[in-house]
């Protein structure tokens, strides 16, 4: 079962307009968020991430928004280019699980 | 130096060959991973070293074995693969595993195209 969904395969988006796309979850564990950016024949390359303490991340062209209670992100491109038509993943990662711990005495 | 190589770009054997993919970084990153992309999927963990040390293997076949035998190199030992084996098969390496507080940013080689036939 996918933990991470983007449920459009495409988008197709006007030179100069804005380009919206999603990206659903469904592990509340999840606590940061990045999008990767890949070309035909490439590796993926690192876009923008958001950690899960904040709603909103920009930089340049690009903002990432969350909504931690509907598990959604979407990645906002302004104003789309011809160059950036690719393929976008989004990913996200949960952070570690303790366990309650075991105070340790040490006798003399 | 900013990339993460990788070799060879393309690979044809044999499910009875032995072959290795080979995976380099210069940029004092210390977290490596093996990531495998069959054709439009996303890309799926295979192994990640931390610190030269194996960290997490994603319940991936014994046929695959990774190696790390220092902090800038990663390696993919293949033997007895089958053709469905045949993907992408991504390098990446990040400056540390993702912590509680700091979340990394991963950089990725482009990745070698094997053919197991």
């Amino acid at each position: 079962d996918q933990q991470v969904k983007q449920n459009s395969p495409s988008l197709s988006v006007q030179e100069g307009r804005i380009s919206i796309l999603n990206c659903d979850y469904t592990n509340s564990m999840f606590d940061y968020f990045l999008w990767y950016k890949k070309y035909p024949a490439e590796g993926p390359t690192f876009l923008i991430s958001i950690s899960s303490i904040k709603d909103k991340n920009e930089d340049g062209r690009f903002t990432v928004f969350l909504n931690k209670s509907a598990k959604h992100l979407s990645l906002h491109i302004v104003p789309s280019q011809p160059g950036d038509s690719a393929v976008y993943f989004c990913a996200a990662r949960a952070q570690i699980i303790f366990g309650k711990g075991t105070r340790l005495h040490i006798l003399p | 130096d900013t990339e993460v190589t990788q070799t060879p770009k393309h690979l044809v054997m044999g499910m009875t060959n032995k072959k290795s993919l080979k995976c380099e970084q210069h940029m004092g990153h210390r977290a490596m991973y093996w990531y495998k992309q069959k054709a439009k999927k996303p890309p799926e963990l295979m192994f990640v070293y931390s610190y030269e040390k194996l960290s997490i293997n994603e319940s991936v076949p014994s046929r695959f074995s990774p190696e790390c035998p220092n902090s800038s190199l990663l390696n993919l030992h293949l033997h007895a693969l089958q053709p469905e084996d045949s993907a992408l098969y991504l390098c990446a390496s990040s400056p540390g595993v993702p912590t509680l507080t700091a979340g990394y940013g991963y950089t990725f080689g482009s990745g070698t195209r094997l053919t197991v036939v």
